[in-house]
């Protein structure tokens, strides 16, 4: 599968503060997925990202594809402790290959 | 109505036994998977099976061997555990390969060797 790297592995903030993950490859990437995973939950799926340079909103959370497919990010605007999880990417040709996760923890 | 559910939710079971988990969708999917995440939450891959039939065996211990009686269950049958096979397992299932489309997971079976 494809290798993808995410950054920061982990993210304290407090309330109302933005977060942002991202998700990095050497490789072009075919598409990109997004899942969350509650503490002590499963994975949950967000969204998938196909296109180039493709942007997709989803409430307070933004997801972007790179120009070049390499790279993508999810960016939470004004976190709520309901955000709190882990955000993974994933992505794939023939298997799907998760990357390691940024943990968000929100302080009330 | 759960739509992929695992049972059972925690196993504990000492090192050398063999165990099964088993999962069942009612989503109608072609596709299902186990993966398994460690303690870091780092989450991979073991089995795809589509229509029955095994298309994906990642580096997997034979000591794992999948079984699926139809297109709605994938149960995971594990001899001799090791300490090392602790961790939780999450079934999954997909209409279609995963890489194109959502995949929904199973609530997770905790295995706990010791």
């Amino acid at each position: 599968g494809q290798q993808v790297m995410q950054i920061p592995q982990y993210q304290h903030v407090q309330e109302g503060e933005d977060f942002t993950t991202y998700c990095n490859s050497s490789t072009t990437l075919s598409n990109i997925q997004w899942y969350k995973q509650r503490p002590g939950g499963h994975p949950v799926f967000l969204i998938q990202l196909v296109k180039s340079g493709e942007v997709k909103k989803q409430k307070r959370l933004t997801f972007q594809f790179g120009e070049a497919k390499k790279n993508s990010s999810l960016h939470i605007t004004a976190t709520q402790t309901t955000d709190v999880g882990t955000y993974f990417c994933a992505s794939g040709y023939s298997t799907l290959t998760f990357g390691k996760g940024t943990m968000l923890l929100v302080s009330p | 109505d759960t739509a992929v559910s695992q049972t059972p939710k925690y196993l504990v079971t000492q090192m050398g036994n063999d165990k099964s988990i088993k999962c069942e969708q009612n989503l109608g999917h072609d596709t299902m998977y186990w993966y398994k995440q460690d303690s870091k939450k780092f989450l991979k891959i073991m089995f795809s099976y589509n229509n029955k039939e095994l298309i994906i065996n990642e580096t997997v211990p034979n000591r794992f061997s999948p079984k699926s009686p139809d297109k709605a269950h994938l149960n995971l049958h594990i001899n001799s555990l090791e300490l090392g096979d602790s961790a939780v397992y999450f079934c999954a299932s997909s209409q279609g390969s995963q890489v194109n489309t959502e995949a929904f997971f199973g609530q997770g079976t905790r295995l706990t060797v010791v």
